[in-house]
């Protein structure tokens, strides 16, 4: 099974929604990091948490750290469709510079 | 700030050939991870170099092997291609304790 598991796998919305996507680990988490794909590209740095209940924000969307629960949650205010993609979390090993990532949120926003 | 920048974009080889990727990290960047993206296994770890040594490495055959160059530049090459080596390969850059910086990608198709 993933180290990392994403909630829900894919999402789709309607313009104007709020929507919330979790991540789950197995393993103690010393740094979470979200990124965004569009299909076929590189991933886009959205936000980095490293403390147990730190919360980040950057324009509508906000994600939290819940240390304890060893998950994190990204929640995007209403939703655009330029919100679309594949949103995917990654944790880095305790001493290790290598990222794990979870299978990815298939988010679609419909106008 | 020039970003990551992976070359070629696209590429298609016949199995049983090997095949080269290149990266090059963002400017002051000494550590360049690599990362393969297949629908069925998603986003999984290759390799991390830093300042010319391998640091770590993710459970790939021998056939995967990678190399970084005294300006950070790295290359990977994967030998004696097979049709599950047909994926997204990305590579990233970081500064130290910091967030990684994605790449475009190259997709590469083994026929």
């Amino acid at each position: 099974s993933q180290e990392l598991e994403q909630s829900p796998q894919s999402l789709i919305v309607q313009e104007g929604k709020n929507l919330t996507i979790n991540c789950t680990s197995s393993k103690t988490l010393y740094g979470l990091y979200w990124y965004k794909q569009k299909y076929g590209e590189g991933l886009i740095f959205l936000m980095m948490l490293q403390k147990g209940g730190e919360e980040k924000s950057h324009e509508k969307i906000t994600a939290k750290l819940d240390e304890k629960k060893q998950q994190s949650s990204l929640h995007i205010t209403a939703s655009q469709p330029s919100h679309a993609g594949i949103y995917l979390c990654g944790a880095e090993r305790y001493n290790n510079n290598d990222m794990r990532f979870g299978a990815g949120t298939r988010l679609t926003v419909k106008p | 700030k020039a970003g990551v920048t992976q070359t070629p974009r696209y590429l298609i080889k016949t199995r049983g050939q090997q095949v080269t990727l290149s990266c090059s990290p963002i400017s002051g960047h000494r550590s360049v991870s690599w990362y393969q993206q297949t629908p069925g296994q998603g986003l999984q770890f290759l390799f991390e170099y830093f300042s010319e040594t391998q640091r770590n490495k993710g459970n790939f055959p021998g056939r995967f092997s990678g190399r970084q160059f005294s300006n950070s530049r790295s290359e990977m090459n994967v030998s004696t291609l097979e049709l599950g080596d047909s994926a997204l390969y990305l590579c990233a850059s970081n500064a130290g304790n910091t967030e990684a910086f994605f790449g475009q990608g190259t997709r590469l198709t083994v026929v």
